[in-house]
């Protein structure tokens, strides 16, 4: 079976810090590999997604990058956090030509 | 304009009773649609897909799809305390779209199932 990893869980950082989130899918081969953020009360933003390794779409322009140094390892990071950086990040992974996306635990993250 | 929308809730049934959650869409060219049910403070758990229009049961669930309404639903009969949840609608392209796996979400509609 396959499962999705996410670290740390949760994350409290000052502004202007540096940042990196992780991401690795066990069980599956070849998954493509989705980063979102969801604020408070609100629906999921995507913010990158990647099809193989060292592909990487952005969706929305923004102080965040994604890398995928590893086939099932998806990096989110930045250089220089804002108070908007705030939020729930969500992995997610899915076969492709699959439609059905499967989340990792998320990482709480609060800018202060 | 969002291009999922749900109605934001609460919704709030009596125990046993059906939940009926609603999500319309934008894009005609959506073909594949899911629901997700999430916790507070939890990561969205897929509860149903749906991929052709009509009804498609699962246990307790039913989704219902109609394509010319652009109208996905989700009904959850005898509904129980641990149903409370968030229920979030998305909706994604065929994978042979060039954005395929990129699925929309709505913002949620949040069910209260009072015992």
């Amino acid at each position: 079976s396959q499962t999705i990893h996410q670290w740390p869980a949760t994350l409290v950082q000052p502004v202007g810090s540096p940042l990196s989130l992780e991401c690795t899918v066990e069980g599956t081969s070849n998954p493509n590999l989705y980063w979102y953020r969801q604020a408070a009360g609100r629906g999921l933003q995507l913010l990158f997604y990647s099809v193989g390794i060292g592909q990487i779409s952005s969706e929305v322009p923004q102080n965040l990058s994604a890398s995928r140094p590893q086939d099932r390892q998806f990096i989110l990071s930045s250089k220089k956090l804002l108070l908007s950086d705030s939020g729930f990040y969500l992995c997610a992974w899915r076969r492709a030509r699959k439609e059905t996306q499967y989340f990792g635990p998320g990482t709480r993250l609060l800018v202060l | 304009q969002k291009e999922v929308e749900q109605n934001s809730g609460p919704l709030s049934v009596p125990e046993g009773a059906i939940a009926s959650l609603n999500c319309t869409y934008s894009d005609r060219v959506s073909q594949s649609f899911f629901w997700y049910r999430q916790y507070s403070g939890k990561s969205p758990e897929l509860i149903m897909s749906i991929y052709s229009n009509g009804d498609k049961e699962d246990g307790r669930f039913t989704a219902q799809l109609n394509k010319a309404s652009q109208y996905v639903s989700l009904l959850i009969r005898d509904s129980q305390p641990s149903d409370s949840a968030t229920y979030l609608c998305a909706v994604t392209p065929g994978w042979r779209d060039t954005n395929a796996g990129k699925s929309t979400f709505g913002d949620g509609t949040t069910l209260t199932v009072k015992p």
